[in-house]
Order: structure tokens, then sequence, then C-alpha cells
């Protein structure tokens, strides 16, 4: 089993939709949660970053975490096409410095 | 200095040569990072510095690859007698405070032939 899990996609929606993105993970050592936005051919850019559960909210993105599931969350509220890119999220766990990222889900914002 | 660089930003090499990469770290942070991340999947890690120590290091990081950062500063990674399986994009981040609060760089895209 992979230590994260993340649908590639591709994911494709209108211009102001309500976009849900989602990452598994399956070591409870796990203790800090991070999104990443990565345009094509670029580095990924720090999203949001939380370590605790419950929401957290940021302009139009919200980072929800449930500890209990193992499950990560992004929304993304009133979509636009600037948006489009791949998300990834990425986990750690305390004392290490590694990050572990998902695969990255491919959204498209169609205007 | 607005943020991560690295350099060169694509390297095309023949296979069974050397190659270096360099990255230099937003000013003063004290951590720095390198991932390689290839077609369609996410960044692994491979390896992490505090200041000018090596404190993390991952399986991925083969005795064909090494990594440097001698004065705490700017990094080199070397990747030596290049395989076509090292074509990857290669990402340096660094940061200051640790954990999750890692900026990337627009890393080194490396193509072997």
């Amino acid at each position: 089993q992979k230590e994260v899990e993340q649908d590639p996609g591709p994911l494709s929606v209108p211009e102001g939709a309500i976009v849900s993105l989602n990452c598994t993970y399956s070591n409870s050592a796990f203790q800090y949660f991070m999104w990443y936005r990565q345009y094509s051919r670029k580095g990924p850019e720090l999203l949001m970053y939380t370590y605790s559960s419950g929401n957290k909210e940021d302009g139009r993105f919200t980072a929800q975490v449930d500890k209990s599931s193992k499950y990560i969350s992004l929304f993304i509220r009133d979509s636009q096409p600037s948006d489009s890119a791949t998300y990834l999220c990425a986990i750690a766990q305390g004392g290490s410095e590694k990050l572990v990222f998902g695969k990255g889900t491919k959204l498209t914002v169609n205007p | 200095d607005t943020g991560v660089s690295q350099n060169p930003r694509h390297k095309i090499t023949k296979r069974g040569q050397n190659v270096t990469f360099r990255c230099d770290p937003i000013s003063e942070h004290n951590r720095l990072y390198w991932y390689r991340q290839t077609l369609g999947q996410g960044p692994e890690f491979l390896t992490y510095f505090q200041n000018e120590a090596q404190l993390e290091k991952s399986r991925l990081l083969s005795d064909r690859f090494s990594a440097e950062r001698p004065k705490g500063s700017f990094s080199t990674l070397e990747i030596q007698r290049t395989e076509q399986g090292d074509s990857a994009m290669y990402l340096c981040a660094s940061s200051s405070q640790g954990l999750g609060t890692q900026y990337f760089g627009p890393g080194t895209r490396l193509l072997v032939l």
C-alpha cells in the first residue's frame, strides 16, 4: 500500500464550480499536511499547510484534515481558469523533514 | 531575491556522462532539500541539509548520486555515470521553519539519451 493515495484525474469543471480534491494516507504517524499547486513545467507552489484535524481557510481555498479517517481534502470555491494546474497533496511525520507526495490531480477549469 | 533558483533549467546528456546541478535557496533559509519528479508522479524525496550538514538521505540516492552544501548556502547535486532512468525533473526546495513550509525552485529537467 502506498503511503499516500491521490486520484490523478484528470478533473474538468466549468468556471465558478466548487472543486474537491482528496488524498488518503496509510500511516497514522503523519502529522503535517500540505497542498501544493504545480503549473506545467514549473516547481510546486505551497498553497496550504496544516497540522491538526479540522478546516483551514485561505481565500477561495479550504484544507480539511480528518486524522481518524486518514483523509485530507482541498476545496476550491469559485474556481477560475487560472486554477488549472496539478494539485499535489503532501504529508510529513514529526521528526522528519521528508515530504511524501501524492501523484497529483490534474485540474482544468473551463471558461 | 524572489525565490529558489536552479541551474541549469534543462540538461541533455549521453548515458554514462556525469552531470551537476546547482540550487540557490531563498536567502537565510537554513534548510535545503532535493527531490526528483518523473512524469505523472509527485516529487520523491532525495536528501535534506540543515546548514552544511546532510541529515537525511533517501534510499533512492544511490552511490552514483552525491549532494553537497559546503558553506550552508547553495547546494550541488551530482549524478555520475548517468542512466536513462535518471531522466526526470530535479527539484530543490528551501525552508526556514522546516516540515511543511518548503518552497520549491523551478527545477532542472534532465534528459539522458
